[in-house]
Parts: C-alpha cells; sequence; structure tokens
C-alpha cells in the first residue's frame, strides 16, 4: 500500500544511548517532516525538509538530527536520548502545489519511544 | 510560532451533533485542515478549508471559518462512536516555511 512507513513502532532506550528512527514514502511526495507528539501539546515540527539535499530545523530542533538519504526516505537520530525525548514520533510527507500553500501531509504511524 | 488552540475535551451522546472549535491567531493563513487521530495511529486528513470560503460541506462533516474572528469550527452530524478520537486543526501559509502548524488536539468522546 501506497504511504508513509515508520521504523520502528516502539522503541525503549537507556539514557545517554543513540538511535536513528527511519521514515520511508513511496508517493513521490518532495516534503518530509519529522513531529513529535506529547500530550496537551499537539504536534511540534522537529526538523523538515523541503526537498531532496535540504534539511531545516522546525520548533524543537535540539536533541535531534535528520538525514533526507534520497527522494523517500528522511531519518531522524537521537544521538544521547534523555529522558524528555519520550514521546510519539510521526513522520510525514507532502505534495506541495506550486504557487499554492497546500500542504495535504500523509503521516505515517508514529513510533512510540520511551527513554528510561 | 503561530498559536492554533483547541479545548482539550469534547463529550457527545451518539446521535448528537459534535462541534470542535478552533481558534488560530495569524489571519495571514491560507489553508486550514483538520485531521483525526485514532488511537494509536498517525493523523489522517479530514477536509481543508480556503481561507477565502466560508464554508465546507462534506457528507456528515461541515466546515466553518470565521476570519475575522480566526475561529474555525468542525461539526459532525449524527455522531457516531467510530468517531471517537483526537481532532486536529491546523494551518498553512503561502510565505514562510513549508509547514503545517497543528493546534493542541480535541478528544472527543462518544457516549453511546
Amino acid at each position: 500500500n501506497a504511504g508513509v512507513t515508520q521504523t520502528p513502532k516502539f522503541q525503549v532506550l537507556k539514557t545517554g544511548q543513540s538511535m536513528t528512527l527511519q521514515c520511508a514514502q513511496d508517493m513521490n511526495h518532495n516534503s518530509m517532516y519529522w513531529y513529535r507528539q506529547d500530550p496537551g501539546m499537539g504536534l511540534r515540527l522537529i526538523y523538515y525538509s523541503a526537498s531532496e539535499g535540504t534539511t531545516d530545523k522546525g520548533e524543537v530542533p535540539n536533541g535531534y538530527n535528520v538525514s533526507r538519504l534520497n527522494k523517500r526516505e528522511f531519518s531522524l537520530r537521537l544521538e544521547s536520548a534523555a529522558p524528555s525525548q519520550t514521546s510519539v514520533y510521526f513522520c510525514a510527507s507532502s505534495a506541495v502545489t506550486p504557487g499554492t500553500a497546500y500542504y495535504g501531509y500523509t503521516f505515517g504511524s508514529g513510533t512510540r519511544l520511551t527513554v528510561v | 510560532g503561530e498559536d492554533v488552540e483547541q479545548s482539550l475535551f469534547l463529550s457527545v451522546r451518539e446521535g448528537d451533533s459534535s462541534v470542535i472549535n478552533c481558534t488560530y491567531t495569524d489571519s495571514s493563513s491560507t489553508y486550514l485542515y483538520w485531521y483525526k487521530q485514532e488511537p494509536g495511529a498517525g493523523l489522517q486528513l479530514l477536509t481543508y478549508i480556503f481561507s477565502n470560503m466560508d464554508m465546507k460541506q462534506d457528507q456528515r462533516l461541515t466546515v466553518l471559518l470565521n476570519k475575522k474572528d480566526k475561529h474555525l469550527s468542525l461539526r459532525i452530524a449524527d455522531t457516531q462512536t467510530g468517531d471517537s478520537a483526537i481532532y486536529f486543526c491546523a494551518e498553512s501559509f503561502q510565505t514562510g516555511a513549508n509547514n503545517l502548524f497543528f493546534g493542541t488536539g480535541t478528544r472527543l468522546t462518544v457516549i453511546p
């Protein structure tokens, strides 16, 4: 099925460990995004990639790095995990229509990360 | 960033209408969206409205936009238990960074 695939679905890390969250889309979308979701705070943008070869910081980038490996894949790396990074992480992609501001995102099913 | 606010919780009885409200601060938004998140899943686009429209209807869903008051609402007619979910409003802009700004989400509980 076409869409956005995230791996893993669940992960428990110890403080200080590192890991990479993977995201791939097969819809030929130019733009990809990483959000985190915390109770009562909605979705907050971590990093985004407007097109292949570019990445930019979002609202909450500290403690994270990203790589736009190719048009399909956009990974999120936690170099040294902290309990404050316990959250649900969502990847999304979008086909931005030139000349408009329409961003119909397609979301992955999320990665539930717990840092102990 | 832009402020998009929603009430956190709403409960309605099955068969009644639900109205989920959203307020935003930046009047230059171009599109406004409603997303639905079911338990354990990602967000699913329900509907969207262009900023020069006042209303959009799609089956049981009605979106109302009041640009003067910067207020967006989603009405769900004949609410069903399957409508229980978290609903997010979001806005996008024609200039600036390429992303959506989301509200905090409203958890809708439908009581049988």
